[in-house]
């Protein structure tokens, strides 16, 4: 099946600075990825959806200046939180749909483990 | 909120017992998906029904769906110990497009 990956695979990090996480598809062209946040023992919320070529679509609540997101490409997307604090620690995860049909499976990256120290 | 709810939240059975899972949701649906996922990993996809389909089957899987109750449950026979893991439904709504709304989730654990 289709892969998506996602670097780094973890990453810590003091308050104050920005952390940049890169989700790419290896075999397949993706015009929409998403992103989502997880916390522990927690379910999978979606905090925006990355359009290649446009501006991301934010779900209520997201800061879009917190959370930047860059789809440079149609295989990259880059979701970088900027001035992290220990609450932005969290299991970051993104995906990529396959196929033009709408509601098609999705292919998720194995995720990005923030901690904000 | 509009996610999803899944019970049991936890479920514990043994090796070759069958494990039931549950899911319900709030919105029409395009389609629903059911994901697996290891503990701090990424998730894997399993099955997808769509909103016309009322049962379908993928190897030791079985998954239902009834969209006048809003609901869906996923049945995962002769249960091995490396089915130990939490399973999510996943719903695309009607005029979303690929927007996945998940639910909260069912921790499986299969013990020997």
């Amino acid at each position: 099946g289709a892969v998506v990956s996602q670097h780094p695979s973890w990453v810590i990090c003091k308050s104050g600075t920005s952390v940049k996480i890169e989700c790419r598809s290896l075999d397949f062209q993706a015009t929409t990825m998403f992103w989502y946040r997880q916390f522990p023992k927690q379910s999978l919320m979606l905090m925006a959806t990355s359009n290649e070529g446009s501006k991301a679509t934010y779900e209520q609540g997201v800061e879009k200046d917190k959370f930047l997101i860059n789809h440079a490409s149609l295989t990259l997307s880059t979701l970088t939180v900027t001035s992290a604090h220990p609450e932005d620690s969290s299991f970051y995860i993104c995906s990529a749909p396959v196929g033009n049909s709408r509601g098609d499976e999705q292919f998720f990256g194995p995720g990005t483990r923030l901690t904000v120290l | 909120s509009q996610q999803g709810e899944e019970d049991p939240q936890a479920l514990s059975i043994q090796e070759g017992e069958n494990a039931t899972m549950n899911c319900s949701y709030k919105t029409s649906i395009n389609n629903l998906q059911w994901y697996r996922q290891n503990s701090g990993r990424g998730l894997v996809h399993l099955i997808l029904i769509r909103s016309n389909e009322r049962e379908k089957h993928s190897g030791r899987l079985r998954v239902t769906l009834d969209t006048s109750k809003k609901s869906s449950s996923l049945l995962i026979t002769a249960s091995r110990a490396a089915d130990t893991a939490s399973y999510f439904c996943a719903t695309a709504p009607t005029g979303g497009g690929n927007k996945l709304t998940f639910g909260t989730g069912t921790q499986l654990k299969v013990e020997l």
